[in-house]
């Protein structure tokens, strides 16, 4: 079936700091791909969405291409702050006949100090 | 425009009791899913609805339920609470059901202890 995988956490990094989160995954089809931020005691939050192939998403400094070939979505942003401390979760759309649904990886913790 | 809201935001409940946890998506959309997030198994998928019909349903028991009503609102209901059952369930909204064109918007989440 369809599933995402997430580079295990936590990542430590300071401010100003270059971040790579990597998220590969496996799917039949076409799937979206999306990126979700949660701060503490939060709900999810979309950070930023692929549709096809090649596409680039982008939002806040986070940028993240749809790569076929290597089946990846890696989150990057090239100057971290202490308000970018969150988890970050990976996913894909799971369409089918009946309707769709979110497939998440596990999420991974990001942690930046001043 | 208002985001999604759920209510409560905190419930503790005892075993083999139910529990109805209740979803009002941003105006104007019509397709609600339900997702239930443990430390264990991360977020999980539990049902779709779209125009007051589940559309989806995830790898979860029969305990867990869920109905949309005309209004777009969403209501999931638990019965026989299990420990296992405590955790964050977390609302999204989207305009359709077709991730490729709308997008899901998160609420707050409500967070259920089961003791």
């Amino acid at each position: 079936g369809n599933s995402v995988t997430q580079m295990e956490g936590p990542v430590t990094l300071s401010e100003e700091a270059f971040l790579t989160i990597n998220c590969t995954y496996t799917a039949t089809g076409y799937p979206s791909l999306f990126w979700y931020v949660q701060y503490p005691g939060e709900g999810l939050q979309l950070l930023l969405k692929a549709t096809k192939a090649d596409d680039k998403g982008s939002n806040k400094g986070f940028e993240a291409t749809y790569r076929k070939e290597t089946t990846s979505f890696h989150l990057e942003k090239g100057s971290v702050q202490v308000s970018d401390s969150a988890v970050y979760f990976c996913a894909l759309s799971d369409q089918n006949q009946a309707g769709t649904a979110l497939i998440f990886g596990k999420g991974t913790t990001l942690s930046v100090s001043s | 425009k208002a985001g999604v809201t759920q209510t409560p935001r905190y419930l503790i409940k005892t075993r083999g009791q139910q529990v109805t946890l209740s979803c009002s998506p941003i105006s104007g959309h019509r397709s609600v899913s339900w997702y239930q997030q443990t430390p264990g198994q991360g977020l999980q998928f539990l049902f779709e609805y779209f125009s007051e019909t589940q559309r989806n349903k995830g790898n979860f028991p029969g305990r867990f339920s869920g109905r949309q009503f005309s209004n777009s609102r969403s209501e999931m209901n638990v019965s026989t609470l299990e420990l296992g059952d405590s955790a964050l369930y977390l609302c999204a909204s989207s305009l359709d059901s077709g991730l490729a064109t709308g997008t899901q918007y998160f609420g707050p989440g409500t967070r259920l202890l089961v003791l």
